[in-house]
């Protein structure tokens, strides 16, 4: 299995309820990062979690960092339908070679249903 | 302050064709990465560019394909003698040159579409 899976692949929820979706790497890190790809477009940065932090919050998002089960979690509270999108978490491994280099998951694909 | 530009936003090449994909970073950045996503899959990296340098090329074939970052202008990726497993979106992120730890922000990509 690769660095940065996310689980579940795809999350069918309701307005208004919250979406969790989770992470798990492999290796030791220096930070994760959770991005939001709409259907046909680019990448949208959502949160960075540095790895000596533990939770991060950004508006309705909630990110964790557990590094010593190598997982993270985002949390979308009352959700909307303009959340429907896939996101992934990417992580910038340590003893990359200092190149900056993100390893990204496949990706759970979140429809918010109005 | 602009995002991270990309141009062409789609482009259709027969196989054999040259493609020439184009990133010009956000303002103030120096560090360039180039990553590559196959449908239904997440983003592959390719290649880190900083200025008249690449750093990492390990995630870019071989042959076929090459990246520059000029002094002036944006960065470049080619793919020459184009095939049908070259169709892909790729993405183009820039950061700030404080580091490689600092966030990367995306294009909004460039599909290519070999026929």
């Amino acid at each position: 299995s690769q660095q940065g899976e996310e689980d579940p692949q795809a999350l069918s929820i309701q307005e208004g309820e919250n979406a969790t979706m989770n992470c798990s790497y492999k290796t030791s890190i220096n930070n994760l990062q959770w991005y939001r790809q709409n259907s046909g477009r680019g990448l949208v940065h959502l949160i960075l979690i540095r790895s000596n932090e533990r939770e991060k919050h950004s508006g309705r998002l909630r990110v964790t960092l557990d590094t010593s089960k190598k997982s993270s979690s985002l949390l979308i509270t009352a959700s909307r339908a303009a959340d429907t999108a896939s996101y992934f978490c990417a992580t910038l491994p340590t003893g990359s070679g200092n190149t900056g280099k993100l390893i990204f998951g496949q990706g759970t694909t979140l429809q918010v249903k109005p | 302050n602009a995002g991270v530009m990309q141009n062409p936003r789609h482009l259709v090449r027969r196989r054999g064709q040259e493609a020439r994909l184009r990133c010009s970073p956000m303002k103030g950045h120096s560090h360039v990465y180039w990553y590559r996503q196959l449908p239904e899959e997440g983003l592959k990296f390719m290649v880190y560019l900083q200025k008249e340098n690449i750093i990492d090329e390990s995630g870019m074939p071989k042959e076929r394909f090459s990246a520059e970052f000029p002094k002036e202008g944006p960065s470049i990726l080619r793919i020459q003698q184009v095939v049908r497993g070259d169709s892909a979106a790729y993405f183009c992120a820039s950061s700030r040159p404080s580091g490689v730890q600092e966030t990367q922000y995306f294009g909004p990509g460039t599909r290519l579409l070999v026929l």
